[in-house]
């Protein structure tokens, strides 16, 4: 078993650029969600996906945040443009349905720094 | 609303002593209750939940964790602490939604 799998495991970049984070999934999980974790505020559930379809995106902060999900075996979390207080570790996570309460799967997370 | 506490930042234990680390639920309806530990540059791991049944959940690497209905607890435990044991621990609970709603996290350090 793989796990879940984010790409990059650290990403710098200034302020303004765009920035695209990776998640692999497990495979055969039909849910997936994305988090941010900050010193401040905690972990926050951004937005979940069903079978690739978007189910819950009230968390994400703003329009300059978007997800998506084209197939089972990956999803993207975009920023555009980057601002400093989006510096945070973001993490991916996967389950099968929850109707089963099957535990999330968490990728090692990605540590964003916007400069 | 749905909402889990941990009231403690921080919980400091002795080597082999036993550890407690506290959370408190409210939910409408049934809860489903989970812990997850965290170590440095990591993601979640999952400990162990709660669905139904047995208020005395075993889980990974010798925790246990106490149901309460009475009181909206689900408490963690472990009978003897290892130094390795220290990391970041999160409380989580489902209600209605489907994702998962995640305490502020209490930091556990075991000293040798």
């Amino acid at each position: 078993d793989a796990g879940v799998i984010q790409s990059p495991r650290h990403e710098v970049t200034e302020m303004g650029q765009e920035v695209t984070l990776r998640c692999k999934p497990i495979s055969g999980h039909d849910y997936l969600f994305w988090y941010r974790q900050t010193m401040m505020r905690g972990l926050e559930l951004l937005i979940y996906f069903n079978n690739n379809v978007p189910i819950d995106d009230s968390g994400m902060p703003e329009d300059r945040f978007s997800a998506k999900m084209p197939n089972a075996s990956f999803s993207t979390l975009k920023i555009q443009p980057s601002e400093p207080r989006d510096s945070a570790v973001y993490f991916c996570a996967s389950s099968l349905s929850p109707g089963s309460n099957q535990p999330q799967h968490f990728g090692d997370g990605t540590r964003l720094s916007i400069l | 609303a749905q909402s889990v506490a941990q009231p403690e930042d921080q919980v400091n234990v002795a080597e082999g002593n036993p550890l407690t680390v506290k959370c408190t639920y409210s939910v409408s309806g049934n809860p489903y209750l989970f812990w997850y530990v965290q170590y440095p540059n990591r993601g979640l791991q999952f400990l162990l939940k709660y669905i139904t049944g047995d208020n005395l959940v075993k889980g990974s690497y010798g925790f246990e964790a106490e149901f309460n209905k009475s009181q909206t607890s689900f408490h963690l435990k472990k009978p003897s602490a290892l130094v390795s044991d220290s990391a970041l621990y999160f409380c989580a609970l489902r209600g209605g939604r489907r994702a998962l709603t995640f305490g502020s996290g209490t930091r556990l350090q075991v000293q040798p």
